[in-house]
């Protein structure tokens, strides 16, 4: 059963740049075709942050983009995600998921997510 | 970019009503449509994918339909255990959005 563990720091400050780790274990990440990160705020809804593919092309979204990478290291079997500038509209539950389906991007398999939450 | 509009945004209704949630997209997207259940601290779960398809494990009382603009997600019968928000999401190309969300509740 696949498993995925996101890791990183829980408070960031201000300005400040957060990096995340999506550990994959009794799954090869080359076996999905998507892997992606959304964020969810506390008390509301679920935001797409961004997705990469299998071939490495990246999808971010549009009010993300300027601020956001997402990569991927096969021979760790991990996901990582990276936002800049981190500011207070930042905090929220981080969720990294795999895609169920070749070329599909519905989410089968999720995190039990990191919560990060942004302050001085 | 497509917006994804998702209607009621809560709801509470009785143990066996049936339960309708839509979608409406600003624009064509075929059936590329995804419908997730969130209960309270939990972690998403992926209901229906392809706009109708139920995906394995998932109670036979979930069902999706639609197609280009307009999407529901119905259960047949509603279950205490069925509390809990629900999203639906647009992959038909970046960016993959979610809908709102809509909290059901048990009356």
């Amino acid at each position: 059963q696949v498993q995925l563990q996101e890791s990183g720091p829980g408070l960031v400050k201000p300005s400040e740049t957060l990096s995340l780790t999506c550990s994959v274990s009794a799954f090869s990440i080359t076996n999905a075709y998507y892997w992606g990160w959304i964020r969810q705020p506390p008390g509301k809804g679920l935001e797409w942050i961004g997705s990469i593919s299998k071939s490495g092309s990246t999808y971010y979204s549009p009010s993300l983009r300027s601020r956001v990478t997402i990569s991927v290291d096969t021979p760790k079997n991990q996901v990582s995600l990276r936002l800049t500038s981190m500011t207070a509209a930042d905090t929220a539950l981080y969720f990294c998921a795999k895609s169920l389906r070749w070329l599909g991007g519905e989410f089968d398999s999720w995190g039990q997510g990191i919560l990060v939450t942004v302050s001085s | 970019d497509i917006q994804m509009t998702q209607s009621p945004s809560s709801l509470s209704a009785s143990v066996g009503d049936r339960v309708t949630i839509t979608c409406r997209a600003s624009q064509d997207i075929s059936n590329y449509v995804a419908w997730y259940q969130q209960k309270p601290g939990k972690v998403p779960r992926l209901l229906i994918y392809s706009a109708s398809t139920l995906q394995s494990g998932v109670p036979s009382r979930f069902s999706g339909s639609g197609s280009g603009t307009d999407f529901t997600l119905t259960i047949s019968s509603l279950q205490p255990e069925d509390v809990a928000s629900y999203y639906c999401q647009k992959y038909s190309n970046s960016p993959w959005t979610f809908g709102q969300g809509t909290k059901v509740e048990v009356k």
